[in-house]
């Protein structure tokens, strides 16, 4: 039971570029989150799934794009990088007792 | 977030003293989380509280959530280094199981 995996750890981006971050869970939760997160400023929420095929927005949702098309995957998308997106991004999976968190990716843009 | 305000921002004592955290709302809790995070590391959970006047422990760590149900504080008796790192507070303000977070405080254990 692997919990809630992240993919990749660590990346280096131009601005301008693109790129995914991968998010899966062996749990069986419906719902799955993106946060991310920069100094002084705890977690704030990008987007969130309630379920395989649903997303909506959270706080900070503008320049990220995601996809849930299987209930164990949440995709994360930069179609675009810019130096502000430069952060510590943290995936996370619900059950109805608490939220079970990744190890986290931590990009930095150029 | 502005919704939730967590104090002290960092904390440094000295391995065996006590000390405590504070998670302060200025709306009602419907659940309030206690998350532990170590650099460079995952969010582990804590404990969780719904209940106004709720207190939970783990091994020295206390957590209490006052009647009113808009401040949780988080108590460490007889602090080790082990329990150094950052710890967060996560509020459900009744939005669906979306957590709103406090900004950390980073807590600091001298031996």
């Amino acid at each position: 039971n692997a919990g809630v995996t992240q993919t990749p750890k660590f990346r280096v981006l131009k601005t301008g570029q693109s790129m995914t971050l991968l998010c899966a869970q062996d749990m069986n939760h419906e719902y799955m989150y993106w946060y991310r997160q920069d100094p002084g400023m705890g977690l704030r929420l990008i987007h969130y799934s309630v379920g395989e095929g649903t997303t909506a927005k959270g706080e900070v949702p503008d320049g990220y794009n995601v996809s849930r098309l299987k209930k164990q995957n949440f995709l994360l998308g930069l179609e675009s990088a810019a130096p502000s997106q430069t952060s510590v991004y943290f995936c996370a999976s619900s059950s109805r007792e608490t939220q079970y968190f990744g190890p986290g990716t931590r990009l930095l843009v150029l | 977030s502005q919704e939730l305000e967590q104090s002290p921002q960092s904390l440094i004592v000295q391995e065996g003293k006590n000390l405590t955290i504070n998670c302060t709302s200025s709306k009602t809790l419907y659940g309030l989380y206690w998350y532990k995070q170590k650099y460079g590391e995952g969010l582990i959970f804590l404990m969780m509280l719904q209940k106004g006047g709720e207190e939970k422990s783990h091994e020295k760590i206390t957590a209490k959530l006052d009647e009113k149900k808009q401040q949780s504080s988080l108590h460490i008796t007889a602090s080790q280094p082990s329990h150094a790192g950052i710890y967060l507070c996560g509020a459900d303000l009744g939005s669906a199981r979306q957590l709103t977070f406090g900004s950390g405080t980073q807590l600091t254990v001298l031996p």
